[in-house]
């Protein structure tokens, strides 16, 4: 099984629907973080967590909200959505600190905004 | 603030060509660089990573210099194959608060039979 999940794969949904994407952990890291990924422009972060009652945002957190619901889970939530949403999301973990600089990816979640 | 400059794609070679795909950054202090790769529909994947100046990373036939005179992180292989064919990200990771890699956008690799 995969260490790092993420649902829906895909998801098409219309301006101004509420939408979850959910991201598990099998990997016991601390910290966790959500990236967004546009054609040509790398992926830039979100948010992050350190543990489950540490909650950052990241360069680009306008829309978007964050839940950690346990160690091993973190769900990101788009209020009212719109186009310039569409993207492809990942979520990716880390050990972090003196155990380990290296981030581990999910396999994405295709979101399109109608 | 930090950045990450890679060259630009699409890069398109033949069986067995020898890959060069520049990275440079720009940064305080001396970050991790990694190397990510991305196959097809898939997610990013830890291709290599190197910690301090002159550290090579290397992983299936890829290798990568930390070069700290001139800020770069170049990726290399002798002879690529047509399973090589993905898009590439070159990255540090940040010394501040969050810990965030910092990507390039990436460039997208071709190996033609």
């Amino acid at each position: 099984d995969a260490d790092v999940t993420q649902t829906p794969r895909n998801r098409i949904t219309k301006t101004g629907k509420r939408i979850m994407l959910e991201c598990s952990q099998t990997k016991g890291h601390d910290r966790m973080y959500w990236y967004r990924q546009d054609p040509g422009l790398g992926l830039r972060l979100i948010y992050y967590s350190f543990d489950v009652k540490d909650i950052n945002k990241g360069e680009i957190s306008d829309g978007y909200s964050v839940s950690r619901q346990a160690q091993a889970k973190f769900s990101l939530s788009l209020e009212s959505a719109i186009p310039n949403q569409t993207a492809l999301y990942f979520c990716a973990t880390s050990g972090g600190g003196a155990w380990g600089d290296t981030q581990y990816f999910g396999p994405g979640t295709r979101l399109t905004v109608l | 603030g930090d950045s990450v400059t890679q060259m630009e794609g699409p890069v398109t070679l033949s069986e067995e060509a020898f890959l060069t795909i520049n990275c440079t950054y720009t940064a305080t202090g001396y970050p991790s660089l990694f190397w990510y790769v991305q196959y097809p529909g898939e997610g990013l994947q830890l291709l290599l990573k190197a910690t301090k100046a002159d550290d090579k990373g290397s992983n299936k036939g890829f290798e990568a210099t930390y070069r700290k005179e001139t800020t770069s992180f170049h990726l290399e292989k002798g002879s690529v194959q047509v399973s090589d064919s993905a898009v590439y990200f070159c990255a540090l990771r940040d010394q501040g608060g969050s810990e965030k890699l910092v990507f390039g956008k990436g460039t997208k690799l071709t190996v033609n039979p």
